[in-house]
C-alpha cells in the first residue's frame, strides 16, 4: 500500500525555519517524481515545488524562490521541504504527492502536515 | 497564474446526480487532457478520483465520472451517498512555468 507521511510542521515566528519531511513506503520511491503543495486556511491547494526521481531537477513557485528549498534522499526514501525566511502568508497545511505521469498530475497524497507563521 | 473556478459549494439528496464545474483557460484544461479530481474527506489524505478527464483509478466507485468541455470540466456523482460528503478539488496541467494548477474547491453536502 502507497503511503506518504508527512511530519515536521509547528508554530514558528515570522522569519524562522522549518524543515518538512515526507516518508514514503509501499512504492518504489526513487523512482518517482514529488511535489509538495500547500493550502492556506479557505483556499484551494497550490503548488509549491517539484523534483526529479534522481533529485537532479527541482522547480518552485515563485513566491517561495530563494526561501524553499525541495531535495530528497532516496536511500531513506524521504521527501524534504527546507523553508527559511517563513512569513506569514506561508501559514497552510502542507502536503508531498506522488507525481504519476509526465504532466505533473498526482495520485498519491499524504495526510498533510501543517506550518503556522505567527508572532 | 490564476487557480480553476469551482463553484463554493453544491449539495444533493441521497440517490440524486450533482455536477461539479471547474473552469480555466485554453492554457490548462482546454488545452490538455490532464485534469484530475480529488476527494478530501476531513483530517484524511486527498484521493484522487478521476484522472486524464474521466479515467477512474482501480477502486473508485464508477458513480464518479469526469468530462470536458472547452475549457471547462466537470465531476458527476451519480447515485449520491451520504459518504460522498467531502471536498472535492480539480486540478490540471498547466503550459505556464508552475505546471500544476488546482481549482478552488467545493464542498458536497448529502442532504
Amino acid at each position: 500500500e502507497v503511503q506518504l507521511v508527512e511530519s515536521g510542521g509547528g508554530l514558528v515566528q515570522p522569519g524562522g525555519s522549518l524543515r518538512l519531511s515526507c516518508a514514503a513506503s509501499g512504492f518504489a520511491f526513487r523512482a518517482y517524481w514529488m511535489h509538495w503543495v500547500r493550502q492556506a486556511p479557505g483556499k484551494g491547494p497550490v503548488w509549491v515545488s517539484r523534483i526529479s526521481s534522481d533529485g537532479t531537477k527541482t522547480s518552485q513557485a515563485d513566491s517561495v524562490t530563494g526561501r524553499f528549498t525541495i531535495s530528497r534522499d532516496n536511500a531513506k526514501n524521504t521527501l524534504y521541504l527546507q523553508m527559511n525566511s517563513l512569513r506569514a502568508e506561508d501559514t497552510a497545511m502542507y502536503y508531498c504527492g506522488r507525481i504519476r505521469d509526465d504532466y505533473n498530475g498526482v495520485d498519491y497524497w499524504g495526510q498533510g502536515t501543517l506550518v503556522a507563521v505567527s508572532s | 497564474q490564476s487557480a480553476l473556478t469551482q463553484p463554493a459549494s453544491v449539495s444533493g439528496s441521497p440517490g440524486q446526480s450533482i455536477t461539479i464545474p471547474c473552469t480555466g483557460t485554453s492554457s490548462d484544461i482546454g488545452g490538455y487532457n490532464f485534469v484530475s479530481w480529488f476527494q478530501v474527506h476531513p483530517g484524511k489524505a486527498p484521493k484522487l478520483m478521476i484522472y486524464d478527464v474521466f479515467t477512474r483509478p482501480s477502486g473508485v466507485s464508477n458513480r464518479f465520472s469526469g468530462s470536458k468541455s472547452g475549457n471547462t470540466a466537470s465531476l458527476t456523482i451519480s447515485e449520491l451517498q451520504a459518504e460522498d460528503e467531502a471536498d472535492y478539488y480539480c486540478g490540471s496541467y498547466t503550459s505556464f512555468s508552475t505546471g500544476y494548477v488546482f481549482g478552488t474547491g467545493t464542498e458536497v453536502t448529502v442532504l
